[in-house]
């Protein structure tokens, strides 16, 4: 099974910040990575796919970049509805694993 | 309105059995892959399986933690997706979520996500 390992798993940012978070795929997984987003009690929200594509209506202060096993989420501009935790996911192969999570906190 | 709504969820004995259900509506549901993901009490994600669609003739896959236990399926006329969960371990206890996954350039990612709907197996 291919492995995401997210650092850092918790990180303190205030309001208009620029945020990075990374996660890194055990094996290559070219760029079948997604990234979601969640908050306290609700369903995730997918954020991107193929590394670096959003999903519709995801706004673009959300980038991603990376290929092979090294990937970054970047918020550019950290807003109040922006804290949750993120968890990226690999569909390279079965079985489809995600990441353990960054929690972005005040 | 584009949803997922889960339904099905409750408390149940180890050994014991239950299904899930997923009404979906506002979009074509046979044109999708359709999927199961869980997510144990403060823990993160975990993707239980998948069904594919009627022109990849409904194959499915699983993690390994729930192959022979559960069962994914989908009947396409009631826009409904499926989870048979048998032989319930208390390590299932978990929300479970049904997600749609779509195609976009050989990319299959899940797009949209229902609410969820809580499974407790407990004695």
């Amino acid at each position: 099974d291919i492995q995401m390992t997210q650092s850092p798993s918790s990180l303190s940012a205030s309001v208009g910040d620029r945020v990075t978070i990374t996660c890194r795929a055990s094996q290559d997984i070219s760029n079948y990575l997604a990234w979601f987003q969640q908050k306290p009690g609700k369903a995730p929200k997918s954020l991107i796919y193929a590394a670096s594509s959003l999903e519709s209506g995801v706004p673009s202060k959300f980038s991603g970049s990376g290929s092979g096993t090294d990937f970054t989420l970047t918020i550019s501009s950290l807003q109040p509805e922006d804290f949750a935790t993120y968890y990226c996911q690999h569909y390279r192969s079965y079985p489809l694993t995600f990441g353990g999570g960054t929690k972005v906190e005040i | 309105e584009v949803q997922l709504v889960e339904s099905g969820g409750g408390l149940v004995q180890p050994g014991g059995s239950l299904r899930l259900s997923c009404a979906v509506s506002g979009f074509t549901f046979s044109d999708h892959y359709m999927d199961w993901v869980r997510q144990a009490p403060g823990k993160g994600l975990e993707w239980v399986g998948r069904t594919r669609n009627k022109a990849n003739s409904y194959t499915t896959e699983y993690v390994a933690s729930v192959k022979g236990r559960f069962t994914v399926s989908r009947d396409d006329s009631k826009n409904s997706l499926y989870l048979q969960m048998n032989s319930l371990k208390t390590e299932d206890t978990a929300v479970y979520y049904c997600a749609r996954t779509s195609s976009s350039s050989g990319h299959w990612h899940f797009d949209l996500w229902g609410r969820g709907t809580l499974v407790t197996v407990s004695s």
